[in-house]
């Protein structure tokens, strides 16, 4: 393990709440990186960043959004949680965009 | 979106018979390739990266294989155990852009 947690591992809130995951590693890693995965679909990118304050968007970015203000941690928020987010959310870390990425353990995220 | 595809998509096979998959992806897009192993209930798991084109890697039972010129890699598993059972991904990582593009995997149960 690399060193990265997910908080909550399992979270249930119901439609149109707002949600944050946090993602916290202590490999001092350049690049963070929010996946969901999804029965079919596989693990597809959400947001990533490539350092404090530098987020870019990734395939699936629509309803979330993320901040980064410290190397260390990268937050990811739904701002009004709709069912079809419900899914598994991975955090990943890798010291350059080239480089294997290492995951977290995951967030299982349920929204009623 | 870069479309990295896996074949088969399931498969169930007897211990100690040995086994292979498929990664197909855009060639004109290559980087460098990227398996990982990921059990049910825990994290993607990186096994190897690969980025010259006939290289070959191995790790215990497990190799794998890179044609960059047709767009495909091969991953092999000599003599497959239960602990093999698992999803194998790849993940392209292009030669544009930050991201990783992920094949929704292949699903090894091996029976013992």
């Amino acid at each position: 393990d690399a060193g990265i947690t997910q908080s909550p591992r399992h979270k249930v809130t119901e439609t149109g709440t707002p949600v944050t995951l946090r993602c916290h590693q202590t490999e001092n890693h350049r690049y963070m990186y929010w996946y969901r995965q999804d029965p079919g679909h596989g693990l597809r990118l959400i947001h990533y960043s490539y350092g404090v304050k530098d987020t870019d968007k990734g395939e699936v970015s629509d309803g979330y959004s993320v901040s980064r203000s410290k190397t260390e941690d990268f937050l990811l928020t739904l701002e009004s949680a709709t069912s079809s987010q419900t899914s598994v959310y991975f955090c990943a870390i890798s010291t350059a965009s080239t480089d294997t990425q290492y995951f977290g353990p995951g967030t299982r995220l349920t929204v009623l | 979106i870069l479309n990295v595809e896996q074949s088969p998509q399931s498969l169930h096979v007897q211990e100690g018979d040995s086994t292979n998959f498929t990664c197909s992806f855009p060639s004109s897009n290559f980087y460098a390739l990227h398996w990982y192993r990921w059990e049910t209930a825990k994290s993607p798991e990186a096994l190897f990266v690969m980025t010259l084109n006939g290289d070959e890697k191995k790790k215990g039972r497990i190799s794998a294989t890179l044609n960059t010129k047709e767009g495909y890699s091969y991953l092999y598993i000599k003599g497959s155990q239960p602990e093999d059972s698992a999803t194998y991904l790849c993940a392209l990582n292009p030669n544009t852009g930050n991201q990783f593009y992920f094949g929704t995997g292949t699903s090894l149960t091996v029976i013992p």
